[in-house]
């Protein structure tokens, strides 16, 4: 089916461990970004991407990193997990963006707890 | 400092109700967006508003742009347990998206 898919939906590692969680979309959409979610903060962009190959940091990027080697997947690497980094973290992907903008697509989330 | 207040943050009513949930900032936006977000799953797009002033409606659900495009609210007339959730509004802030903390609703049957 076609969509946007976060791999794995659990996730429990140790501190300084890395972690990579992964996302797949089906519809070549451009633009695809990471957010994190936690009680009291809502949502907070990690990182996006405009096309394969263009990165860039949001909002909380400390301790990670991503790459788009393909349109379609859009990795996120905790390269040395802590327990901060504990959270729900979530893949979306857009058309485009601005005033034309038809809305993100959200995965389903990838809940990680760092022990 | 948040650049999208929320509020309520959080709201429990009886099926039949009515109720408004505010998303408000004291930037100006070219659009806003309102998702709904349930346990477990990833937020859902409900709506973009683009026009100062706007007024959009889903089904039992009516969405509104401020005139100064500084505001939106969601009002939902007769809700449903189906409706519970986490509202979260977003705007633009260049190339991404920014979130309010969401109003989580909570309607009993």
């Amino acid at each position: 089916d076609a969509g946007i898919t976060q791999s794995p939906r659990y996730k429990i590692t140790e501190t300084g461990r890395q972690v990579t969680l992964m996302c797949h979309q089906t519809w070549s959409h451009s633009y695809m970004f990471w957010y994190r979610q936690d009680l009291g903060h809502g949502l907070r962009l990690i990182y996006y991407s405009a096309a394969a190959d263009i990165t860039d940091k949001g909002e909380v990027p400390d301790g990670y990193v991503v790459s788009r080697s393909k349109t379609e997947n859009f990795p996120l690497t905790l390269e040395s997990a802590t327990r901060s980094q504990t959270s729900v973290y979530f893949c979306a992907s857009s058309e485009s963006l601005g005033r034309n903008n038809y809305g993100y697509t959200f995965g389903s989330g990838t809940r990680l707890t760092v022990v | 400092t948040q650049l999208l207040e929320q509020s309520p943050q959080f709201l429990s009513i009886q099926e039949g109700e009515n109720l408004t949930v505010y998303c408000n900032s004291s930037s100006v936006f070219s659009s806003l967006q309102w998702y709904r977000q349930e346990p477990g799953e990833g937020p859902v797009l409900l709506v973009t508003v683009v026009t100062g002033g706007e007024v959009k409606k889903l089904k039992r659900l009516t969405f509104q742009f401020g005139d100064a495009r500084k505001d939106s609210s969601l009002h939902i007339t007769a809700a449903q347990p189906g409706d519970t959730g986490l509202y979260l509004c977003a705007a633009p802030r260049g190339y991404k998206y920014i979130f309010g903390t969401g109003t989580r609703l909570k309607v009993l049957a």
